[in-house]
C-alpha cells in the first residue's frame, strides 16, 4: 500500500519559472511532512518541512503548501535555477511511532538554462 | 562537524554471498535508521534504532536481513545469501534523539548482486 503518492514523476521547467510538485497521503496519523532533495550519487538532504498545524511554510525560494482536509501537500520552487535540478522526495512520518519516513516515489526536476 | 558516513561506497558481490554494510552516525545522534533505495520500490524503511531500546525491525524484507548497533554508535546491516533483487542503494540516516525531526542521510552504499 502506497501511503504517500507523489506527482509528477518528472518535471522540466525553464530557468526563472515555478516548479510545483504534489503529494497526497492516506494516513491521518502522519504529523510531520518533510521534502528531501537528492543529487546523483548523494544521500537525500532535508530541504524544508512542515507540521499540520500550519498551512504554509516558506524558506527562501521554497514553499510548502499544506491542505489537511484534502490530505495533500505541495512544494513550490520559485525562480527555479539549473542548480535546482535534482530528484525531490516528499515524505511523512508519525512522531510517536519512531518517526520512520514514508516516502513518495520521487520527482526528477530539470531546470533548463 | 562530520556528517553520516557509510562504507563501502560501492559493493559488488555474487549471488549467495553475505555482505556487511557499515554506518557511522553523527556524533551524539541516538536515533539511527536504515532505508533502501531501489528502482522498483523507491525509498523504503528497513530498521530503526533508538538508544538502548529494542529496534523496530518491521521494514526488513526477509530474515536474510539483520542489523545491529554496537554501543549506541556504529551500525552494521548484514544481508545473508544475497539475491539479485537485493541490488539497491542502502542509506543510513540519523537524528538527535526521539523528540527531534530532521533525519540526516549518509551518501549510501550501492550494492550490486551479480
Amino acid at each position: 500500500q502506497q501511503q504517500v503518492k507523489q506527482s509528477p514523476q518528472s518535471l522540466i521547467v525553464q530557468k526563472g519559472g515555478i516548479s510545483i510538485i504534489n503529494c497526497a497521503y492516506e494516513n491521518t496519523a502522519f504529523d510531520y511532512f518533510p521534502w528531501y532533495q537528492q543529487f546523483p550519487g548523494k544521500g537525500p538532504a532535508l530541504l524544508i518541512a512542515i507540521r499540520p498545524d500550519v498551512s504554509e511554510k516558506k524558506e527562501g525560494r521554497f514553499t510548502i503548501s499544506f491542505n489537511k482536509s484534502a490530505k495533500q501537500f505541495s512544494l513550490h520552487i520559485m525562480d527555479s535555477q539549473p542548480g535546482d535540478s535534482a530528484t525531490y522526495f516528499c515524505a511523512a512520518s508519525i512522531s510517536t511511532s519512531g518517526s520512520r519516513l514514508t516516502f513518495g516515489e520521487g520527482t526528477q526536476l530539470t531546470v533548463n538554462p | 562537524g562530520a556528517g553520516v558516513s557509510q562504507s563501502p561506497s560501492n559493493k559488488v558481490t555474487e549471488k549467495g554471498k553475505d555482505v556487511e554494510l557499515r554506518c557511522d552516525p553523527i556524533s551524539g545522534h541516538t536515533a539511527l535508521y536504515w532505508y533502501r533505495q531501489s528502482l522498483g520500490q523507491g525509498l523504503e524503511f528497513l530498521i530503526y534504532f533508538q538508544g538502548n531500546s529494542a529496534p523496530d525491525k518491521s521494514g526488513l524484507p526477509s530474515d536474510r536481513f539483520s542489523a545491529e548497533r554496537t554501543g549506541g554508535s556504529v551500525s552494521t546491516l548484514t544481508i545473508q545469501r544475497t539475491q539479485q533483487e537485493d541490488s539497491a542503494v542502502y542509506l543510513c540516516a540519523t537524528k538527535d534523539g526521539p523528540s527531534t525531526d530532521t533525519q540526516y542521510f549518509g551518501p549510501g552504499t550501492r550494492l550490486t548482486v551479480l
